[in-house]
């Protein structure tokens, strides 16, 4: 069975700072989807950013990017100039190709500090 | 711009009823899914489906069961509710050729 897992229960950041995310995962399938999903207070999961394991380069939207080490399997993810919008539950996820069932690790909560 | 809505977003049950969460969604997409969330936990599969009239076991079945008869529309049941299924559940979707499943707002029920 594939696993997740998120080392970092609880990450703080100051404000306009960096801060990376801890991720890593236990597969022996070569061909499979990485994620990192948000949820603010509200609930609501919102996709971050994902990566194909397939393709050599991270991924990377706006702020945030990843370091995907796939010998390794590693996830983590980066935010910059972090923002007080960015407090949330951040969850790393892994999902086989061709596979419908998607494994979420147990959470970080980012706390931003202005 | 609904996208994915859940219906009820509380509910209070007393240990053996039953109820029915709704899901639906306005994007047309082929694939939905339940999940479950639980305090220091990751989100978990319970059931989904691949299109109308079709739905399959996830990572947690036992307890629910599911019915897909509208491509829109997901329905999760509980027909004898117990406190270990006191979690908050979502909800999502995808289209087929996607590999991106959007989330809906979740529905917080809690089994007394």
């Amino acid at each position: 069975a594939q696993t997740v897992t998120q080392s970092q229960p609880e990450m703080s950041v100051q404000e306009a700072e960096t801060v990376t995310l801890s991720c890593t995962y236990d597969t022996s399938e070569s061909d499979y989807y990485l994620f990192w999903y948000k949820q603010p207070p509200s609930r609501q999961m919102i996709l971050v950013i994902r990566q194909e394991a397939y393709k050599q380069q991270n991924a990377t939207e706006n702020r945030f990017s990843v370091n995907f080490q796939k010998a390794a399997k590693s996830f983590s993810l980066k935010i910059s100039d972090s923002q007080l919008g960015d407090a949330a539950m951040y969850f790393c996820a892994y999902r086989r190709d061709n596979n419908n069932d998607m494994r979420f690790g147990a959470g970080t909560r980012l706390t931003v500090k202005p | 711009n609904a996208g994915v809505t859940q219906t009820p977003k509380f509910r209070v049950l007393k240990t053996g009823q039953s109820m029915t969460l709704l899901c639906a969604q306005d994007m047309n997409h082929e694939y939905m899914y339940w999940y479950r969330q639980d305090p220091g936990m990751g989100l978990r599969l319970i059931h989904y489906s691949v299109g109308e009239g079709t739905t399959a076991k996830g990572e947690v079945p036992d307890g629910y069961n599911v019915s897909r008869l509208k491509k829109q529309n997901f329905l999760l049941g509980l027909e004898s509710a117990a406190p270990s299924q006191t979690s908050v559940y979502f909800c999502a979707s995808k289209a087929g050729w996607e590999e991106t499943q959007y989330f809906g707002p979740g529905t917080r029920l809690l089994v007394l």
